[in-house]
């Protein structure tokens, strides 16, 4: 059962727009959340996090907004780049002593040019 | 700068023999870890060590096993590979012990059991 779901699998945008990729997650207890974005053939890397005492954190053209009530999560990207062509996962962390983070399935993104 | 290294990224197999993934990352990281990414199925949790010769299993540990002898150092290890075992494997590292923290990914190693 997935307790963390990015339930659009493919996004497409075109380059200067808003790329928005949703998360949601069914697990209150979770605490901390990551996003991390992967090229083909390479490892995945680490892009924004977001704790669950703030609903927004932002790093550049990165936003990250977090709806506790609504147990959902989103990714902005704002102005969209071809180089942001990519797969995103978000990741979620458990409270406690939990070394594990649950992933969700991933979305591709494509901004066309 | 993190670096993981994975010993190879492109591995051609065949079917039974052992196959040895190896992975190590330079900053002193506590933690490491073991997935697979398949199309469709996101990323799953092998095999994960949160100290020197400790080990616990992820949520699909079947058919592998693990190695930590250093702290830099954690090994996969297919005991007869299956072409089910066809995959990309990540190995990935974080700093705290005892805590999830950021994970940093090696490049990944595209495994092919024929």
């Amino acid at each position: 059962d997935q307790q963390v779901k990015q339930n659009s699998p493919s996004l497409s945008v075109q380059e200067g727009r808003i790329s928005i990729l949703n998360c949601d997650y069914t697990n209150s207890m979770f605490d901390y959340f990551l996003w991390y974005k992967k090229y083909p053939a390479e490892g995945p890397t680490f892009l924004i996090s977001i704790s669950s005492i703030k609903d927004k954190n932002e790093d550049g053209r990165f936003t990250v907004f977090l709806n506790k009530s609504a147990k959902h999560l989103s990714l902005h990207i704002v102005p969209s780049q071809p180089g942001d062509s990519a797969v995103y996962f978000c990741a979620a962390r458990g409270a406690g002593n939990n070394r594990k983070l649950i992933w969700g399935l991933g979305t591709s993104l494509a901004v066309n040019p | 700068d993190v670096k993981v290294t994975q010993s190879s990224r492109y591995l051609v197999k065949r079917t039974g023999e052992k196959v040895f993934l190896e992975c190590v990352q330079d900053m002193d990281h506590e933690n490491m870890f073991w997935y697979r990414q398949d199309p469709g199925l996101g990323l799953r949790l092998i095999y994960f060590s949160y100290d020197v010769k400790m080990k616990e299993k992820g949520d699909i540990p079947e058919g592998y096993s693990v190695s930590r002898e250093k702290k830099e150092r954690f090994s996969l290890i297919l005991e007869s590979a299956s072409t089910n075992q066809t995959s990309m494997y990540l190995c990935a590292s974080s700093r705290l012990a005892g805590v999830t923290d950021t994970q940093y990914f090696g490049p990944g190693t595209r495994l092919t059991v024929l």
